[in-house]
């Protein structure tokens, strides 16, 4: 069965410092592998998504991930933290038998401190 | 393009009484997603939609959640009778979902409290 596990509930960095959040997945295939970013009292937005075009994806805003199937690792990453980063994120992984189904981490949230 | 919409953004309502969540997927999308979100279990797939036809609701919790979709352009979600432990966020999705496609679009929410 599918997985994700994001390993940090909590990641607090200051303004202007590189950001890592950390997510591993399970799976017997090859996923489609995704990051949304929830605002406070907002929806989810998406960031970038992963389908096995490359392994090193851009998204909006500055951030970027890297699939590392030997590490089973789409980590999210960002050279600068901006203020308006603070956020909480969410890695997703689509279901294997059902791909509309996602399957998302428990969520990291970021603080940014000035 | 305006996204998902969702209506109303908030709602508070008195156990018993019904609720009614509405939701406007994205123009040409062919997936809609019913979500929702509580700070014990995170985000809970209530039910699928694809082409209007509701494809998996295994998710919804009991007898109490309907969920409708009458056309391309609408869906609801409804409680009846409510129960305080419905108060969460409903978030609404969709997508056009096929062979090479599956990124889902989030409307903002609903915030549901039922007192």
């Amino acid at each position: 069965a599918q997985s994700v596990t994001q390993l940090d509930s909590h990641v607090s960095v200051s303004e202007g410092t590189p950001v890592l959040l950390r997510c591993n997945y399970s799976s017997s295939y090859s996923p489609s592998l995704f990051w949304y970013v929830q605002h406070p009292n907002k929806g989810l937005q998406l960031l970038l998504k992963y389908t096995s075009a490359a392994t090193l994806v851009k998204g909006i805003n500055g951030f970027e991930a890297e699939f590392k199937k030997s590490e089973t690792s789409f980590h999210l990453t960002k050279p600068s933290a901006h203020m308006s980063d603070a956020a909480e994120y969410f890695c997703v992984v689509s279901g294997m038998d059902s791909s509309y189904k996602l399957i998302f981490g428990s969520g990291t949230r970021l603080l940014v401190r000035p | 393009d305006a996204g998902v919409i969702q209506s109303p953004r908030h709602e508070v309502t008195e156990m018993g009484q019904e609720v009614t969540l509405r939701c406007k997927p994205i123009s040409g999308h062919n997936s809609l997603f019913w979500y929702r979100q509580t700070m014990m279990r995170g985000l809970e797939l209530l039910i699928y939609f694809n082409n209007n036809v509701p494809i998996d609701d295994s998710g919804m919790p009991e007898d109490r959640f309907s969920a409708k979709m009458p056309n391309a352009s609408f869906s609801t979600l409804k409680i009846q009778p409510s129960e305080p432990r419905d108060s969460a966020v409903y978030f609404c999705a969709s997508s056009f979902f096929g062979e090479y496609t599956d990124t889902q679009y989030f409307g903002p929410g609903t915030r549901l409290t039922v007192l």
